[in-house]
C-alpha cells in the first residue's frame, strides 16, 4: 500500500532553519515531490529529487535517501511569506495505469513563522 | 508562471443540483488531473486523462464525471449535488507527468 508520513505542525522564528521530514512506504519509487500550499490557494511545486543526495534551489533544499524511505524539505532564512503547508508527494509507477506515473501526497505539515 | 484556469472559485448550491466544474490550460499539456482536498488533509487524485477522449478514475471513489474532448479543457460534472460532495476541488496539469502545475480550485459547498 501507500503511506506517506509527515508532522502535522510546526513553528519556527523567522530569520531561522527549518527542516520538515517525510517518510514513505509505496510499492514503487519513482520520484519524491515537494509543494508549497499557502491557505486557500493552489499548491505549488518547490522541488523533485529522484537520486539520493541533497538539490538546493536558493532558500530551500530537499534530501532523498531512497533505502530509508527518507526525505526532508529545508528551509533557510526563514520569512513570514513561508508561513504554509508543505506537501510531500511520491511518484509510483506500479500504483497507477499502464504508461502512467501519480503522485500520492501526504497530509501535509502546517508550518508558521513567527517574529 | 501556470496558465491553468478553474472557474468558479467558489461555488455554494443546494442539494439535487447539476454542477460542473471549469478547468483549462493554455499549456498544452496531455495529462491533466482533478485532486479533491479537504481540510488538513492530502490531496486525493479523482480522476485522470491523458489526453483527447482519454479519462480514467483515480483512487477515491467520486460520483462525478469527467470528460476530455479537447486537449484544453477538462470539465468535471456532478450530477446530482449532496452534502457529502462538500470539498475543494483542484484541477492540475503536466507536460511529462512530473511537475504538476494546479489551479486555483473550487471550493465547494453543498447545502
Amino acid at each position: 500500500g501507500q503511506n506517506i508520513d509527515q508532522p502535522t505542525e510546526m513553528t519556527a522564528t523567522e530569520g531561522a532553519i527549518v527542516q520538515i521530514n517525510c517518510t514513505y512506504q509505496t510499492s514503487g519509487f519513482n520520484g519524491l515531490f515537494w509543494y508549497q500550499q499557502h491557505a486557500g490557494e493552489a499548491p505549488t511545486f518547490l522541488s523533485y529529487n529522484v537520486l539520493d543526495g541533497l538539490e538546493e534551489k536558493g532558500r530551500f533544499s530537499s534530501f532523498l535517501s531512497r533505502s530509508k524511505g527518507y526525505s526532508y524539505l529545508l528551509l533557510k532564512e526563514l520569512q513570514m511569506k513561508d508561513s504554509a503547508s508543505y506537501l510531500c508527494a511520491v511518484r509510483d509507477p506500479y500504483k497507477a495505469g499502464a504508461g502512467s506515473y501519480q503522485l500520492t501526497f501526504g497530509k501535509g505539515t502546517k508550518l508558521s513563522v513567527i517574529p | 508562471e501556470a496558465d491553468i484556469y478553474q472557474t468558479p472559485r467558489y461555488l455554494v448550491i443546494g442539494t439535487g443540483k447539476k454542477i460542473t466544474l471549469e478547468c483549462s490550460q493554455t499549456m498544452g499539456h496531455d495529462k491533466m488531473y482533478w485532486y479533491q482536498q479537504d481540510p488538513g488533509m492530502e490531496l486525493h487524485l479523482i480522476h485522470y486523462s491523458y489526453g483527447v477522449n482519454s479519462t480514467e478514475k483515480g483512487d477515491l471513489s467520486s460520483e462525478s464525471t469527467v470528460s476530455r474532448i479537447r486537449t484544453e479543457h477538462f470539465p468535471l460534472t456532478l450530477e446530482s449535488a449532496r452534502p457529502s460532495h462538500t470539498s475543494q476541488y483542484l484541477c492540475a496539469s503536466s507536460a511529462n507527468g512530473e511537475k504538476l502545475f494546479f489551479g486555483s480550485g473550487t471550493q465547494l459547498s453543498v447545502l
